[in-house]
């Protein structure tokens, strides 16, 4: 089986920066992926990690510990369209598995 | 580039009732997976085809099914509907599937989804 978890909520101040955590069990392992969806719209990919250490791409960083099970989404200078979900999936068994997703919202 | 498209985007059934859900990937894409979503569970992972074959299976019961067709365009379809089928159905295409490797071709390009509701 496998089990990812995410926080279910986070809330942010705009222009701060904002750590989402993605822990995982799987059954195997073969990258892992972001992705960002706002309510009521479909989800977008942000980003992937296969080997140990940190992605950045522009605004948003991802990184990945493998021996630790353990991934971070980086969003910094936030926005108020930041404002949506975060979903840490992993490739694993031939399929992508997804985490139930992190709601960030961004205050004023 | 047209994205992927599915239809219908919203619709209502009884218990009971089957429905047939629909999937046009991206161009080229070849690879389709259907998932579904819900406010407590999250997307959970239905199945993939790649060239009109099922690669892979979630945990879903044998009323869950789907198909490809050598076009690449994807149906789904759900019989003896019970009330905990409603749920918002994403489909998602990749040009490559899911397999031991993770790259660029691997990356889910998702539909808007047809928000199923079972009265």
């Amino acid at each position: 089986g496998q089990n990812i978890d995410q926080p279910t909520e986070m809330t942010a101040t705009e222009g701060a920066i904002v750590q989402i955590n993605c822990t995982y069990q799987t059954s195997g392992f073969n990258g892992l992926f972001w992705y960002q969806q706002h309510a009521g719209e479909a989800p977008t990919f942000l980003s992937y990690n296969v080997l140990d250490g940190l992605e950045e791409k522009g605004r948003f960083s991802s990184f990945l510990s493998r021996s630790k099970g353990y991934s971070y989404l980086l969003l910094k200078e936030l926005q108020m369209k930041d404002s949506a979900s975060y979903l840490c999936a992993v490739n694993n068994d031939y399929k992508l598995s997804f985490g139930a997703g992190t709601t960030v919202t961004v205050r004023a | 580039k047209a994205g992927v498209t599915q239809t219908p985007r919203y619709l209502i059934k009884t218990r009971g009732q089957q429905v047939t859900l629909s999937c046009s990937p991206i161009s080229g894409h070849r690879s389709v997976s259907w998932y579904q979503q819900t406010p407590g569970q999250g997307l959970q992972f239905l199945f993939e085809y790649f060239s009109e074959t099922q690669r892979n299976k979630g945990n879903f019961p044998g009323r869950f099914s789907g198909r490809q067709f050598s076009n690449s365009r994807s149906e789904m379809n759900v019989s003896t509907l019970e009330l905990g089928d409603s749920a918002l159905y994403l489909c998602a295409s990749s040009s490559q599937p899911h397999t031991g490797l993770t790259s660029g071709a691997n990356v889910l390009t998702f539909g808007a989804g047809s928000r199923l509701t079972v009265l």
